[in-house]
């Protein structure tokens, strides 16, 4: 089945210790999302791709980056985490930009 | 920025009862959309209602849009245990660089 795919679902990380997070996807979608979700609240958008065209959240902290090589993959870098920075991390794809979103089932940053 | 306000926070009711929510956003948008997720995992899309259309149903769902008043309902008819679930609306504005933009969510409970 065509699906977008999150690894690793549950991550570890110490405070300040460069992380990535991986988002796959088997549904040739051109459009890319990050979201960070906090326990009890909305996700909130941290950017997207169209296509190759990056585009950043005004207020996306600097410490997250990312990266799409390709059409399939796409990826968050955090360069340095925070406590704050422990949350769920939603990757999602759409064929239409604006239009219906498929979600990946998220990676669950803990930060120590 | 918030762009859409969900109420009731949460809600319970008793299974085969039906379930209404409503949100409520700020600025004009091209369409509506409402999704769930269960705990701990991804969001899945339920229904996306566009800016010139007033009512949408699938299954047990019925949507209503209501432009002039910024405002939307989801209803979800003869609740069953698998509907316990948050569920956000998301609204992609006018003019808003085709994203997509979360509102607060509701917390749904059936009680078996």
């Amino acid at each position: 089945d065509a699906m977008v795919i999150q690894n690793p679902r549950y991550q570890v990380t110490q405070f300040g210790k460069p992380v990535t997070l991986s988002c796959s996807q088997t549904l040739n979608h051109n459009v890319m999302y990050w979201y960070q979700q906090k326990s009890s609240q909305a996700p909130k958008l941290l950017f997207h791709y169209y296509d190759k065209d990056f585009n950043n959240e005004a207020d996306t902290p600097d410490n997250f980056q990312s990266r799409r090589p390709n059409t399939s993959f796409c990826f968050l870098d955090i360069r340095s985490p925070g406590l704050g920075d422990a949350a769920m991390y939603l990757c999602a794809t759409s064929k239409i930009a604006g239009e219906k979103q498929y979600f990946g089932p998220g990676t669950r940053l803990t930060v120590t | 920025s918030q762009q859409g306000e969900e109420d009731p926070q949460a809600l319970s009711i008793q299974e085969g009862e039906n379930a209404t929510m409503n949100c409520s956003y700020k600025t004009s948008i091209n369409n509506l959309q409402w999704y769930r997720q269960n705990s701990g995992r991804g969001l899945v899309h339920l229904i996306l209602i566009r800016s010139n259309e007033r009512e949408k149903h699938s299954g047990r769902l019925r949507v209503t849009l209501d432009t002039s008043k910024k405002s939307s309902s989801l209803l979800i008819t003869a609740s069953r245990a698998a509907d316990t679930a948050s569920y956000f609306c998301a609204t992609e504005k006018n003019f808003g660089n085709e994203k997509l933009t979360f509102g607060t969510g509701t917390r749904l409970t059936i009680i078996p």
